[in-house]
């Protein structure tokens, strides 16, 4: 089992170019969640998904979209790219049921630097 | 609004020595506070959790300390190694809202030879 993998590594845009970042998980999860990570702020929600085909918004969802067209893949997207999304993001995935307290699971993250 | 807040932002310790890292929260709704550790170019990985029906959780040498009326909790890492050269973070949740964490802004935890 891979977990859950990231797509790309690393990444450096200019201010106003868009971008996708791929996140796909082999644990058969429900839940998905994609974050940024940025000095002294821990890691914030952006958008999450409790299943294909829908998605929420998180705490910090402006300026990014997301998609769930399959469950194992979650999609995010920068249709404009600012210099304030300079981050390091990070993808997780967690199953539903038992009592609601389930284990997240992280991937390696995306460190993003934009121009 | 932070709604988990920690402490300290950074933290060294000799090899042997205690750790501790507190956290505090605002919303009474919260009722599961996980602890998460990430070593430098990783992701995050769950260390130990707690439910607020218990005050102390133990795994080998981590314990999460937990004061419900106080609206605190603490890690506490015992005869700490320079293996627990990582960052920190404290995080909440409460039922029936996907699993979704509020994090703590994390601890950074060298420990020294």
């Amino acid at each position: 089992n891979a977990g859950v993998t990231q797509t790309p590594k690393f990444r450096v845009l200019k201010t106003g170019q868009s971008m996708t970042l791929l996140c796909a998980q082999d644990m058969n999860h429900e839940y998905m969640y994609w974050y940024r990570q940025d000095p002294g702020m821990g890691l914030r929600l952006i958008h999450y998904s409790v299943g294909e085909g829908t998605t929420a918004k998180g705490e910090v969802p402006d300026g990014y979209n997301v998609s769930r067209l399959k469950k194992q893949n979650f999609l995010l997207g920068l249709e404009s790219a600012a210099p304030s999304q300079t981050s390091v993001y990070f993808c997780a995935s967690s199953s539903r049921g038992g009592q609601g307290y389930n284990e997240q699971f992280f991937g390696p993250g995306t460190r993003l630097t934009v121009l | 609004q932070q709604q988990v807040k920690q402490s300290p932002q950074s933290l060294i310790v000799q090899k042997g020595g205690i750790s501790i890292i507190n956290c505090a929260y605002e919303n009474t709704a919260f009722d599961y506070f996980p602890w998460y550790q990430q070593f430098p170019g990783k992701g995050p990985a769950l260390l130990i959790a707690i439910r607020p029906d218990v005050s102390e959780k133990k795994e080998g040498r981590f314990t999460i300390s937990f004061n419900k009326s106080a609206k605190q909790f603490s890690l506490h890492i015992m005869d700490s190694q320079p293996g627990d050269s990582a960052t920190y973070f404290c995080a909440a949740s409460m039922k029936g809202t996907a699993s979704k964490l509020t994090f703590g802004t994390g601890t950074r935890l060298q420990v020294t030879l």
